[in-house]
């Protein structure tokens, strides 16, 4: 059973343009949202973290959303850039980050 | 070496070799994680170290023998695998309980 749905599989953004991911929860106990970025060779580092006392998170160009609800959380990138082309997962965890469950990663490609 | 190294960065293995692969943190840190990575599919957690107990085994096959020896290093001893074994092979680490993992490169591991 799959506890984190990430969609979408692959995205493809104009530079410039937004980018959007977004990930579906089941476990109503997880209280740590992290998204990685991963690059080709690398392995994936922490882009940007919410906890759900809150809706929403910016740093930089790099916003996520959280609607507590509909158990649902997304990234945005703002002005994409092809530097930003990489793989997205989100994830999920409860009490110590430990355990987190990750989303099966999207793949962005920015165009120049 | 800073961050989290990984050695060897690519292996390729039939399925009566018997190998390890290693792990080192520099950042201090004293838990440790594997991580098995396939493509599409959501990075696996397979074991936890903290202060060199394992604390966490997540139904992975007895193929896969963990060891942690102190909180800097860590290995993965690797036993009459299968070929839908083959995958990116991620070591993590984290100060105990907080929110951030620390991701090293990845082993790309083959099984003929």
């Amino acid at each position: 059973q799959q506890q984190v749905k990430q969609s979408p599989q692959s995205l493809i953004v104009q530079k410039g343009g937004i980018s959007i991911i977004n990930c579906a929860y089941e476990n109503t106990a997880f209280d740590y949202f992290p998204w990685y970025q991963q690059f080709p060779g690398k392995g994936p580092a922490l882009l940007i973290a919410i906890r759900p006392d809150v809706s929403e998170k910016k740093e930089g160009r790099f916003t996520i959303s959280f609607n507590k609800s509909a158990k649902q959380f997304s990234l945005h990138i703002m002005d994409s850039q092809p530097g930003d082309s990489a793989t997205y997962f989100c994830a999920a965890s409860k009490g110590s980050a430990r355990q987190l469950t990750f989303g099966s990663g999207t793949q962005l490609t920015v165009l120049p | 070496e800073t961050g989290v190294t990984q050695t060897p960065r690519h292996l390729v293995m039939g399925m009566t070799n018997k190998k390890s692969l290693k792990c080192e943190q520099h950042l201090g840190h004293n838990a440790m994680y594997w991580y098995k990575q396939s493509a599409k599919k959501p990075l696996e957690l397979m074991f936890v170290y903290n202060f060199k107990e394992q604390t966490e085994n997540n139904s992975v096959p007895s193929r896969f023998s963990p060891e942690c020896p102190n909180s800097s290093h860590l290995f993965l001893h690797l036993h009459t695998l299968q070929p839908e074994d083959s995958a990116l092979y991620l070591c993590a680490s984290s100060q105990d309980k907080a929110d951030t993992q620390y991701f090293g490169p990845g082993t790309r591991l083959t099984v003929l």
